[in-house]
């Protein structure tokens, strides 16, 4: 298995219905983030988990809900989305972040991404 | 407002040549810069840092430099080959951000053999 493994790899969905992303990654990392690109636009953080808490939601909207079951495992259910949330979703993941000078490096492994497509 | 930012979209260059992509940010209290680069359709994979503390990182045919007064990096490739065709995102973070990493709308290079 391949560091960062997202599914599905493309999903379309109504906009009244719900489902969900699945993310896993096999780096015995422990800290995991969602990351949103849009059309033309930067890669925009969504969520991070770090030893399984989530410490970071940026101003995502309720309709976008993460779980994090475990420190390999995350997942964005999705529900009663809008045509404007059809974009490129990608997993992340990383070691835990140990403050600056511990040996962070910033670096984030990333999944392959799951285009969604909002009818 | 974007606080990182890639203002050439598109970049193309000659197999041999170097290549510069370049890099803005506006917020002063970053204090790592990283680039990564990304193919269709792949995930993004690290390339390169620096530290603030620093004005030059190299590896093998990249090197990033760093000017903080401008608030401008960029990103040397050379020579360029054409396996290097991607789109390369800019990206940073500030102290205590951990891995929480601000990136640019991206370049997307070309190189012609």
């Amino acid at each position: 298995e391949t560091g960062v493994t997202q599914t599905p790899r493309h999903l379309v969905m109504g906009m009244t219905n719900k489902k969900s992303l699945k993310c896993e990654q096999h780096l015995g990392h422990n800290a995991m983030y969602w990351y949103k690109q849009s059309a033309k636009k930067p890669l925009e953080l969504m969520f991070v988990y770090s030893l399984e808490e989530r410490v970071e939601n940026n101003s995502v909207p309720s309709r976008f809900s993460p779980e994090c079951p475990n420190s390999s495992h995350l997942f964005l259910h999705l529900h009663t989305l809008q045509p404007e949330d059809s974009a490129l979703y990608l997993c992340a993941s990383s070691q835990a972040p140990t403050g600056r000078g511990g040996g962070n490096t910033g670096e984030l492994f990333f999944g392959e991404g799951s285009r969604l497509t909002v009818l | 407002d974007q606080q990182v930012k890639q203002n050439s979209p598109s970049l193309s260059v000659q197999e041999g040549r170097i290549s510069i992509l370049n890099c803005d940010y506006t917020n002063s209290m970053f204090d790592y810069f990283l680039w990564y680069k990304k193919y269709p359709a792949e995930g993004p994979t690290f390339l390169i840092s620096i530290s603030s503390i620093k004005d030059k990182n190299e590896d093998g045919r990249f090197t990033v430099f760093l000017n903080k007064s401008a608030k401008h990096l960029s990103l040397h490739i050379v020579p360029s080959q054409p396996g290097d065709s991607a789109v390369y995102f800019c990206a940073a973070s500030g102290p205590n951000a951990g891995n929480m990493l601000t990136f640019g709308g991206g370049t997307r290079l070309m190189v012609k053999p």
